[in-house]
C-alpha cells in the first residue's frame, strides 16, 4: 500500500534555529497538508498546498513558517526560529482525491 | 466549515458493537462525512466516508440519517487493538484547492478485555 513518508521521526532542536521537516507524499496525488498535534491536544491544520502554491493556511502558520515543494516530490515544513511552543508531533497528509487523506507517521519535535 | 461534536470518551467490552455518533447541524449541501481513527504517535488513519445513507467497507458501516445532521460510525464486535480516539470531519469535496480538513477533538475508545 502506498504511504506517506515523513524524516526524521524525530528532531530535537535548540530554541532560536531552523528545523525543516520533510515529507514524501504518495506520487500521484496533488494535495498536500501540514498538521500539528501537540501531546494531549487535537490534531490542528496548518497549511494545505496545492498547484505549487498554498491554499488554505490557518492562524498559527504565521511568518516563521514556510513550505515548499522544491523537487516534484519532497514537500517541506520549514520553521525558521523555533520557539518552545512548537514542541509537537508535525504530520504530513497528502489527498489524491475528495477527502482521503493518507497521513504520515509524523516527525516529533522538540525544542529545548 | 461545519463544526462538529462527539463524546469526549467511551468505554466498550471486546466484542461488542460500538456506535458513535457525530453532530453536525451546519452542514453544507456539497460536505461529505468522514472518520479517522488514530493511534498515540501515530498520524490519523482515514475509516470510512460518506455523503447520505449508509456506506459499509471492510471496517465499519456509516449511517448517516436524510437530514444530514449527524452521523453514527459502527465498528462491529471491536477488539482491544481498536482503542484510540476517533474523528468525525465535515468536509467539501472540490477539486483545483487543497480544502483544510479541520479535525475536531475526537472520541476516545476504550476497549476493555
Amino acid at each position: 500500500e502506498p504511504e506517506v513518508t515523513q524524516t526524521p521521526s524525530h528532531q530535537v532542536t535548540q530554541m532560536g534555529q531552523e528545523v525543516i521537516l520533510r515529507c514524501v507524499p504518495i506520487s500521484n496525488h496533488l494535495y498536500f497538508y501540514w498538521y500539528r498535534q501537540i501531546l494531549g491536544q487535537k490534531v490542528e491544520f496548518l497549511v494545505s498546498f496545492y498547484n505549487n502554491e498554498i491554499s488554505e493556511k490557518s492562524e498559527i502558520f504565521d511568518d516563521q513558517f514556510s513550505v515548499e515543494r522544491p523537487d516534484g516530490s519532497n514537500f517541506t515544513l520549514k520553521i525558521r526560529s523555533t520557539k518552545l511552543e512548537d514542541s509537537a508531533m508535525y504530520f504530513c497528509a497528502s489527498v489524491e482525491r475528495a477527502t482521503e487523506a493518507f497521513f504520515g507517521q509524523g516527525t516529533r519535535l522538540t525544542v529545548v | 466549515l461545519a463544526k462538529t461534536t462527539q463524546p469526549i470518551s467511551m468505554d466498550s467490552y471486546e466484542g461488542q458493537e460500538v456506535n458513535i455518533t457525530c453532530s453536525h447541524n451546519n452542514i453544507a449541501t456539497n460536505d461529505y462525512i468522514t472518520w479517522y481513527q488514530q493511534f498515540p504517535s501515530q498520524g490519523p488513519r482515514f475509516i470510512i466516508q460518506g455523503y447520505k445513507t449508509k456506506v459499509t467497507n471492510e471496517v465499519a458501516s456509516l449511517f448517516i440519517p436524510a437530514d444530514r445532521k449527524s452521523s453514527t460510525l459502527s465498528l462491529p464486535r471491536v477488539s482491544l487493538s481498536d482503542t484510540a480516539v476517533y474523528y468525525c470531519l465535515v468536509a467539501l469535496i472540490s477539486s483545483g484547492s487543497a480544502r483544510q480538513l479541520t479535525f475536531g477533538s475526537g472520541t476516545q475508545l476504550t476497549v476493555l478485555p
